[in-house]
């Protein structure tokens, strides 16, 4: 079946560093990928999310493409701010009608 | 409404007791979607409905977990003769037709059973 791995955390950076958070899928055909984002005592939002191969979904200063050949979704930011601070999940939207599957989550910390 | 709504944000069932989840979903969204989150992992998927349709219940762990959304709009969980292992928050979700540009979640219901 479909499954998601994601970096394990958690994940701490100083104010002002670059953010890569590694994602990685299983699935068969070509599946729509997604990063989420949960803030302290908030819901799951959508960042950002790319349906295609070589799409680069973006939001908010984050970036990930969607990489067939290694099925990967990584996820990137320039420069983090204390804001960023939350978990982060990776997640697919397969073949199933209706599931997605999600990664564990990362949390990161981002340190003044 | 603005976002999805769950109600209650928190409860604690005694061990054996049935509970009821509510979701609201956002006005318009066909889609409504239960997932299960674990302490320290994602969310799991539990059942899917398209308006009043419950299309997929494959990830509802047990014969105790029944969900409904009757007219299409507001949605509820029940879980019959709670466990310990059901402690987890509850998490609904909602989207256009086409759920392929992603979801709404809700707040979540996080349920504690002792």
């Amino acid at each position: 079946g479909d499954s998601v791995t994601q970096m394990e955390g958690p994940v701490t950076l100083s104010e002002e560093a670059f953010l890569t958070i590694n994602c990685t899928y299983t699935a068969t055909g070509y599946p729509s990928l997604f990063w989420y984002v949960q803030y302290p005592g908030e819901g799951l939002q959508l960042l950002l999310k790319a349906t295609k191969a070589d799409d680069k979904g973006s939001n908010k200063g984050f970036e990930a493409t969607y990489r067939k050949e290694t099925t990967s979704f990584h996820l990137e930011k320039g420069s983090v701010q204390v804001s960023d601070s939350a978990v982060y999940f990776c997640a697919l939207k397969g073949r199933q009608a209706g599931k997605s599957t999600f990664g564990d989550g990362t949390t990161l910390t981002v340190k003044p | 409404g603005a976002g999805v709504s769950q109600s209650p944000r928190y409860k604690v069932a005694k061990r054996g007791q049935d509970v009821a989840l509510r979701c609201d979903p956002i006005s318009g969204h066909v889609s409504l979607f239960w997932y299960q989150q674990a302490l320290g992992q994602g969310p799991e998927f539990l059942t899917y409905f398209q308006n009043e349709a419950q299309l997929d219940k494959s990830g509802l762990p047990s014969d105790r977990f029944f969900a409904e959304r009757p007219e299409g709009s507001v949605s509820t969980l029940k879980i019959q003769r709670t466990q310990q292992e059901d402690s987890a928050v509850y998490l609904c979700a909602s989207s256009l037709a086409d759920h392929t540009y992603g979801y709404t979640f809700g707040s979540g219901t996080r349920l504690t059973v002792v």
